[in-house]
């Protein structure tokens, strides 16, 4: 199985901040790669999807970059909504997994 | 309106049986591959299960191969999980997700609670 890391798995963060999560494959999973956030008791919900490509309805300031084992979500500049767990899930082969998880709060 | 909606889950003891339904509409159901993935309480996402849009192949996590079986019924739009001898660690919110090759897991369920306790 293709096993995912983030990091860091939690930072702080203030309103405005640049923040840049990494995500690391096992082994070459292409561009099949997707970010989600998930706020305290909600769905998560899917922002970038095949690496680089925004989902619509979520803001610009989002982003996604990378292919093969390395991928990176970036948030150019940081807003109070945005203070939330971002997950990636590669779906390159089965069974699918997802990482850890990385917890963005406010500093 | 795309819309997916679990049902089923609920509270049983450790080695017993459960199955949970997942019924979608506003999309061609029969097309798409279908998944479950659960949240353990204050636990990160964890990937459970896959099944194929014509049910002819399916996939686990190894923590619940034998144990959890995934099932289709395209004439009735619904996804199932069967899921046997239940252990605490089962303990989780399930969410059904729908997904295609590129854009994946674009449309998930609210998620059922399934509690695994004496």
């Amino acid at each position: 199985d293709i096993q995912m890391t983030q990091s860091p798995s939690a930072m702080s963060a203030s309103v405005g901040d640049r923040v840049t999560i990494t995500c690391r494959a096992s082994q070459d999973i292409s561009n099949y790669l997707a970010w989600f956030q998930q706020k305290p008791g909600k769905v998560p919900k899917r922002l970038i999807y095949a690496a680089s490509s925004l989902q619509s309805g979520v803001p610009s300031r989002f982003s996604g970059g990378g292919s093969g084992t390395e991928f990176t979500l970036t948030i150019s500049s940081l807003q109070p909504e945005d203070f939330a767990t971002y997950y990636c899930l590669q779906h390159n082969s089965y069974p699918f997994t997802f990482g850890p998880g990385t917890k963005v709060d406010i500093k | 309106e795309v819309q997916l909606v679990e049902s089923g889950g609920g509270l049983v003891q450790p080695g017993g049986s459960l199955r949970l339904s997942c019924s979608a509409s506003g999309f061609t159901f029969s097309s798409y591959a279908m998944h479950w993935v659960r949240q353990a309480p204050g636990k990160g996402l964890e990937y459970v299960s896959a099944i194929i849009s014509n049910g002819g192949s399916t996939y686990y996590t190894d923590s619940v191969k034998g144990r959890f079986t995934i099932s289709r019924d395209n004439s009735k739009n619904t996804l199932y999980l069967q899921m046997s001898s239940l252990r605490a660690e089962d303990t989780a919110v399930y969410y059904c997700v729908k997904s295609q090759r590129v854009s994946a897991f674009d449309i998930w369920g609210q998620g059922t609670m399934v509690t695994v306790s004496s």
